[in-house]
């Protein structure tokens, strides 16, 4: 079964505490992985789409990486303006049909 | 820099009630889709559209209609709202279906069904 896993579901840290945040999934036929920013009361913001196993992406203060079965995505010195919740989707190709499943998601709370 | 745009941004409405939310995009993008989004659970797809004319069913499809007379409109019907509708409703849209596109979301429609 296509399925994403994102951990941790809530995370507080200070500004300037570096830590990173976990995607696991499971797809047929993956054609990306892609980490999305949702501030409260808006919509999904596109971050980076990675498509195979070592690739990386950089922004700022984030960084995506993934591996076959997970992605990570680094968050360095982080400001109080990082808090968001970030999601993770993966796109999967079978039977001729392309599908998109979401996480729920990773609520950050950045401290100052 | 209008992207997407959702209307309204919020609504009531009570049980059996019927409504259509809008959705316009102004990037010429092929690809258009509603989703869902509830607490505890992803993002999930109700309908889409790989072009003007042309909808299929997502993964929550029921009580919900679409249509796509245009490139740039892909409203959706709720036919009989039921409380289980209750949700954040985001229209999303990329250039195509066929490669690893950004997709775009809009700001996002909240309904309560009471």
């Amino acid at each position: 079964e296509d399925q994403v896993t994102q951990s941790p579901e809530a995370l507080r840290l200070q500004e300037g505490e570096s830590s990173s945040l976990n995607c696991s999934y499971t797809v047929s036929g993956l054609r990306g992985l892609f980490w999305y920013r949702q501030d409260p009361g808006k919509g999904p913001e596109f971050l980076f789409t990675l498509y195979s196993a070592g690739e990386e992406k950089e922004k700022e203060r984030l960084k995506a990486t993934l591996t076959k079965k997970e992605s990570f995505l680094h968050i360095t010195a982080p400001k109080p303006e990082d808090s968001a919740t970030y999601l993770c989707a993966v796109r999967g190709f079978t039977s001729g049909t392309y599908k998109y499943i979401f996480g729920t998601g990773t609520r950050l709370k950045v401290l100052a | 820099n209008a992207g997407v745009t959702q209307t309204p941004k919020f609504q009531v409405l009570k049980t059996g009630q019927s409504m259509t939310l809008q959705c316009a995009q102004d990037m010429n993008h092929e690809y258009m889709s509603w989703y869902r989004q509830d607490p505890g659970m992803g993002l999930r797809l109700i309908h889409y559209s790989v072009g003007a004319g042309i909808t299929d069913q997502g993964e929550v499809p029921n009580g919900y209609n679409v249509s796509r007379s245009t490139t740039e409109d892909f409203p959706l019907r709720l036919l009989s709202a039921a409380p289980s509708q209750t949700s954040v409703y985001f229209c999303a849209s990329s250039r195509d279906r066929n490669s690893g596109n950004t997709i775009y979301f809009g700001e996002g429609s909240w309904l309560t069904v009471v």
